[in-house]
């Protein structure tokens, strides 16, 4: 069936350092990606989302892009701040469904930003 | 404009009691949707309400159940609690844009703790 693997955190960084969180999918065709992100204490926020192949959403300085061949949709901002720590969630919605019910989520890695 | 706003915010209740947990969504949405989040299991669907009538339900025992108002307020309800209900219950709206439910708009939520 389909899902989604994230990386294993939790994944410490220096402010200011490159951020990568790795993300990928198994879904036949062309599903919908989403991140999320979940600051301590709150709900999960919807920070960027991509619904085909090569598009690139981004948000406050994150990135993902599609990729298709990679079955991927690797998170990334090139200057992290102590305000991003947070567990960052990745989620599909497989193709030819666009219901709640259908979106997965992946498990979650948690960043942490030192200053 | 206002959040989702999800009432009580900790609720300590004891096995076997009951509780009912409250989400207002974004104004203008109609669509809710309610997930258990546990450190072991993740985010777990639950239902997802339009328009005041169940849509979808996720895999759990009837004891979970929940209703939407014509406001699209909507209420969950959990009876006979037991241990394994702990959790964070988040609600979410969505706008519905073209169709989709699955770009999702998080509520703090509810720390339920159940002794």
């Amino acid at each position: 069936g389909d899902s989604v693997t994230q990386m294993e955190g939790p994944v410490t960084l220096s402010e200011e350092a490159f951020l990568t969180i790795n993300c990928t999918y198994t879904a036949t065709g062309y599903p919908s990606l989403f991140w999320y992100v979940q600051y301590p204490g709150e709900g999960l926020q919807l920070l960027l989302k991509a619904t085909k192949a090569d598009d690139k959403g981004s948000n406050k300085g994150f990135e993902a892009t599609y990729r298709k061949e990679t079955t991927s949709f690797h998170l990334e901002k090139g200057s992290v701040q102590v305000s991003d720590s947070a567990v960052y969630f990745c989620a599909l919605t497989p193709p030819g469904y666009s219901s709640a019910s259908k979106i997965i989520f992946g498990s979650g890695t948690r960043l942490s930003i030192r200053p | 404009k206002a959040g989702v706003t999800q009432t009580p915010r900790y609720l300590i209740k004891t096995r076997g009691q009951q509780v009912t947990l409250s989400c207002s969504p974004i104004s203008g949405h109609r669509s809710v949707s309610w997930y258990q989040q546990t450190p072991g299991q993740g985010l777990q669907f639950l239902f997802e309400y339009f328009s005041e009538t169940q849509r979808n339900k996720g895999n759990f025992p009837g004891r979970f159940s929940g209703r939407q108002f014509s406001n699209s307020r909507s209420e969950m309800n959990v009876s006979t609690l037991e241990l394994g209900d702990s959790a964070l219950y988040l609600c979410a709206s969505s706008p519905e844009t073209s169709g989709r439910s699955d770009e999702q708009y998080f509520g703090p939520g509810t720390r339920l703790t159940v002794t």
